[in-house]
C-alpha cells in the first residue's frame, strides 16, 4: 500500500533556527510530490509541486528537495509568521493525493 | 476573484439528521474532492468527481453521499449513518488529472449536538 510518512510531528524552533521537514513516500511510479502549508481551522494552502529526483523549488524561506525515497522541506531563518502545520502528498495509482499527516512548527520569538 | 468557497463555516447536526455542506469553485476546474481532517490526522478522500455527473468513492466514503449536477458545485451530505460526524472537512478542486495541483477551500467545521 502506497504510504506517505512525515517527521518529526512536531517541531519547534526558535525564530532564525533553520531545520528540516522530511515526507518519506512509497509509491510506485513517483507523478508529483506535493507540499501544503495549513494554518489552524483554515484550508491546505499549495507551496511546491516537485517531479523528479534532484529537483529543488524555493519560496521565500522555503526550499523543497526531492530523492527517489523522500522530500525535504528546509527553513531557513524561520520567522514566527512560518508557524503552521505543513503537508506533503503524492498521488497514488488512479486515485487523487494521500497526506501525510503532517509536521506541525511552532517558530518562538 | 477566483477561488473556492465552502459554506457554512461551522454546522450543527442532531442525532438523526443529514446535513448538506455545500462547496462552489470559480476556477473552472473539472475535478473536485471532499477530504475529512480529524485532530493529528492527515485528510483523508471521502469522494471525488472527475466530471459532472460522475464520482467516485474514497478511502471513507461509508455514511457520505454526493453529487455533481453542475461543474461548479460538488454538495456533501453527511447522512444519519455517519455515526462520528464531527471533524473539519475540506473540499478542493484541480484541473482534472488526480495527479494535479488541487487548491482548498476555507474548510466546514460539523459538530454533533
Amino acid at each position: 500500500e502506497d504510504q506517505v510518512t512525515q517527521s518529526p510531528e512536531a517541531l519547534r524552533l526558535q525564530e532564525g533556527e533553520s531545520s528540516s521537514l522530511n515526507c518519506s513516500y512509497t509509491v510506485s511510479g513517483l507523478r508529483g510530490l506535493f507540499w501544503y502549508r495549513q494554518d489552524p481551522g483554515k484550508g491546505p494552502e499549495f507551496l511546491f509541486t516537485l517531479y523528479s529526483a534532484g529537483e529543488e523549488k524555493e519560496k521565500e524561506r522555503l526550499k523543497a528537495t526531492l530523492t527517489k525515497k523522500e522530500s525535504f522541506l528546509h527553513i531557513t531563518a524561520p520567522k514566527p509568521e512560518d508557524s503552521a502545520t505543513y503537508l506533503c502528498a503524492v498521488p497514488s495509482g488512479n486515485t487523487p493525493l494521500v497526506f501525510g499527516k503532517g509536521t506541525r512548527l511552532s517558530v518562538i520569538a | 476573484d477566483g477561488g473556492i468557497t465552502q459554506s457554512p463555516k461551522y454546522l450543527f447536526r442532531k442525532e438523526g439528521q443529514n446535513v448538506t455542506l455545500s462547496c462552489e469553485q470559480n476556477l473552472n476546474h473539472d475535478a473536485m474532492y471532499w477530504y475529512r481532517q480529524d485532530p493529528g490526522q492527515g485528510l483523508r478522500l471521502i469522494y471525488y468527481s472527475q466530471i459532472v455527473n460522475d464520482f467516485q468513492k474514497g478511502d471513507i466514503a461509508e455514511g457520505y453521499s454526493v453529487s455533481r449536477e453542475k461543474k461548479e458545485s460538488f454538495p456533501l451530505t453527511v447522512t444519519s449513518a455517519q455515526k462520528n460526524p464531527t471533524a473539519f472537512y475540506l473540499c478542493a478542486s484541480s484541473q482534472g488529472r488526480v495527479e494535479e495541483t488541487q487548491y482548498f477551500g476555507p474548510g466546514t467545521r460539523l459538530l454533533v449536538l
